[in-house]
């Protein structure tokens, strides 16, 4: 059975700080997508990167970076320098056919 | 380019009742799903269609939910005798078929059912 777990529920960080958002999955598929969406509080899913089991390599996008290690079946999401509007809930998404198997999502804080 | 509307946004209703849930994908987007999502939960799944087929239905998805996709472009989803653990976000997705698995979704604003 396929799994995405985010352990961390909530976090709070300060304007400026890095921040990584955890995520560990499980799959049998040897071909399988990850993927990041970031949920803001008016509620429409924001699709921000998708990585394929076969490509390990780390990806930065401006403030944004993400870390595949398929050793530990782990893709963690890291925000640098966070800002207010990085504000939302986070959710890892696995695909191994084509529905998406979603986290419980992390509920990023940002204070000013 | 407009993305995946829905309609109505928020929707209240009375046990009992039934429901008509409208989705209009990204136009030329040939996937389309549905994901219900409860409060500080993740979407979990429910369908999807590949133009007009619908391919694959989750468990949650019981007799009394029904969708549709009648001529590959809107799709709608319909809940009889709604109850109470109803209640929920119920999101569309739509993707373009690019060869395989793993194409990104893209998601509308959902509707948000209360049953009363």
């Amino acid at each position: 059975a396929q799994k995405v777990t985010q352990a961390q529920t909530e976090i709070s960080v300060v304007e400026k700080e890095d921040v990584t958002l955890d995520c560990v999955y499980e799959t049998r598929d040897t071909t399988y997508y990850l993927f990041w969406y970031k949920q803001p509080p008016s509620g429409e899913l924001v699709f921000l990167i998708r990585r394929n089991s076969f490509d390990e390599q780390n990806e930065i996008s401006g403030r944004y970076s993400w870390n595949f290690q398929k050793s530990t079946s782990s893709f963690n999401f890291t925000i640098t320098a966070s800002q207010v509007v990085d504000s939302a809930v986070y959710f890892c998404a696995l695909s191994g056919t084509y529905k998406y198997i979603f986290g419980t999502g992390t509920r990023l804080k940002v204070l000013a | 380019d407009t993305g995946v509307s829905q309609d109505p946004r928020h929707k209240i209703t009375k046990r009992g009742q039934n429901v008509t849930f409208r989705c209009d994908p990204i136009s030329e987007h040939n996937r389309l799903y549905w994901y219900r999502q409860t409060l500080g939960q993740g979407p979990e799944f429910l369908t999807y269609f590949q133009n007009e087929a619908q391919l694959e239905k989750s468990r949650l998805l019981s007799d009394r939910f029904s969708a549709e996709r009648p001529k590959g472009s809107f799709s709608t989803l319909e809940i009889q005798r709604t109850e109470q653990g109803d209640s929920a976000m119920y999101l569309c997705a739509s993707s373009l078929v690019a060869g395989g698995p793993g194409d990104e979704q893209y998601f509308g604003p959902g509707t948000r059912l209360t049953v009363t």
